[in-house]
Order: C-alpha cells, then sequence, then structure tokens
C-alpha cells in the first residue's frame, strides 16, 4: 500500500493570510484526491488531480499535481474561519474496487 | 435525498458489549465503504462491498463483521467491544464517474469502548 504523507500535520494562522499544504508519496500517484473534513462531519471531497503538472482552481484553493505524479499541494490564499477543517490527500490503492488510501491529515485552524 | 446516513451519532459500550452501526445510502450505489478514524491517523478502511452480498475486508477488519442484504445498507457489527475499537466511524459510498468518482461519507458513529 502506497504511504501518503502529509504536511504541516497542524497550521494556524490568523484571518487573510495564504498557507500551502502538501501531499507526498515514493510511488507514483495514478490519480490523487483532496477531501475536506469539518468538525464532527465526515470528509466531503474537494478536487481530484489526474495529469501531471495540473493545476485546478476552486475559488480561493489552488492544487497543483507534481510533474511527476508523486506529489500534490493545496494552496489557499486570503484563509477565512470558514476554512477551517481537517485536510485530507487520498489516492485509490484498489483499481476498480476504489479503495481509497488516506494520508493523515493537515489540521488548518484559521483564526479571526 | 439524504445521502449517506448513519446511526447512532454516540455509544458508549462497555468491554466485550456488542453493537451494530447503521449505515443507509439512497444514491442507488453499489460500492459502500467503513472505514475508522483515530486521532492524527487518517482513516483505516475496516470493510467494503461491490454488492448486495459480496463483502471484503480493508486494512483493519479484526474485530468487525458486516453484511450487505440490500443494496442501501451496509450494517457494521462489533461482537466484542475492546478499548482499541475506541474511534469514529465512517461509512461511505462510491458514486460519479471519472474524475468526479468519489466516496459519500456519512456524518459518522463516535464509539467509547470503556
Amino acid at each position: 500500500t502506497q504511504l501518503l504523507e502529509q504536511s504541516p500535520q497542524f497550521l494556524s494562522i490568523q484571518e487573510g493570510e495564504n498557507l500551502t499544504v502538501y501531499c507526498n508519496s515514493s510511488s507514483v500517484f495514478s490519480s490523487l484526491q483532496w477531501y475536506r473534513q469539518e468538525p464532527g462531519e465526515g470528509p466531503v471531497l474537494l478536487v481530484t488531480v489526474v495529469t501531471g503538472g495540473e493545476v485546478k482552481k476552486l475559488k480561493r484553493l489552488t492544487f497543483q499535481f507534481g510533474d511527476a505524479r508523486k506529489d500534490s499541494s493545496l494552496h489557499i490564499t486570503a484563509a477565512q474561519p470558514g476554512d477551517t477543517g481537517l485536510y485530507l490527500c487520498a489516492q485509490n490503492s484498489g483499481g476498480s474496487n476504489y479503495k481509497l488510501t488516506f494520508g493523515k491529515g493537515t489540521l488548518l485552524t484559521v483564526n479571526p | 435525498n439524504a445521502g449517506v446516513t448513519q446511526t447512532p451519532k454516540f455509544r458508549i459500550l462497555k468491554i466485550g458489549q456488542s453493537m451494530t452501526l447503521q449505515c443507509t445510502q439512497d444514491m442507488n450505489h453499489n460500492y459502500m465503504y467503513w472505514y475508522r478514524q483515530d486521532p492524527g491517523m487518517g482513516l483505516k478502511l475496516i470493510y467494503y462491498s461491490v454488492g448486495a452480498g459480496i463483502t471484503d475486508k480493508g486494512e483493519v477488519p479484526n474485530g468487525y463483521n458486516v453484511s450487505r442484504s440490500t443494496t442501501e445498507d451496509f450494517p457494521l457489527r462489533l461482537e466484542l467491544a475492546a478499548p482499541s475499537q475506541t474511534s469514529v466511524y465512517f461509512c461511505a459510498s462510491r458514486g460519479g464517474l471519472g474524475e468526479a468518482e468519489t466516496q459519500y461519507f456519512g456524518p459518522g458513529t463516535r464509539l467509547l469502548v470503556l
């Protein structure tokens, strides 16, 4: 099973600041997903990246997939308290059974 | 359209007791999954099902059992609760195609075994 390393584990910032979180592996991803989990809720899909070098934007969130497809980053511009949550990356480790392997996540707190 | 629902939201068990965590989805998805989430450890797959009558083990199946008699329901059974099973349990179902493919998660069941 491919290990997904996420960094940093914790991040506490002030409203309006920018931040970047990372997801890395020693092996190549076929595709990678980013989920956000708010306190007391289940994870919700933000984006799927599949092509090396791909960049996707979702409002103030920018997702990048490394050229070699071994790493990905999530950049948030002008963070808001509503961005607070656990950010998880995940990859399909089960082929057609679509079994997701998750990283341990980055817990982001945005203070007003 | 309620998506994935789980009951109960919270439960305290004594060591050795048994219980069933309920999961229901109304999206007619064939694939369903059970995960546990421990602090700082991400989500670990316990069991999954590719359709009614078909189940298979995930990464951490010991101490758990599942059944899938209908497309909608995928209950998780704990027979002899142990403190190591204290965790938050999430049920999910799979939907979408290609890049839109995703797992839809329920709100979770928080279990404390004392």
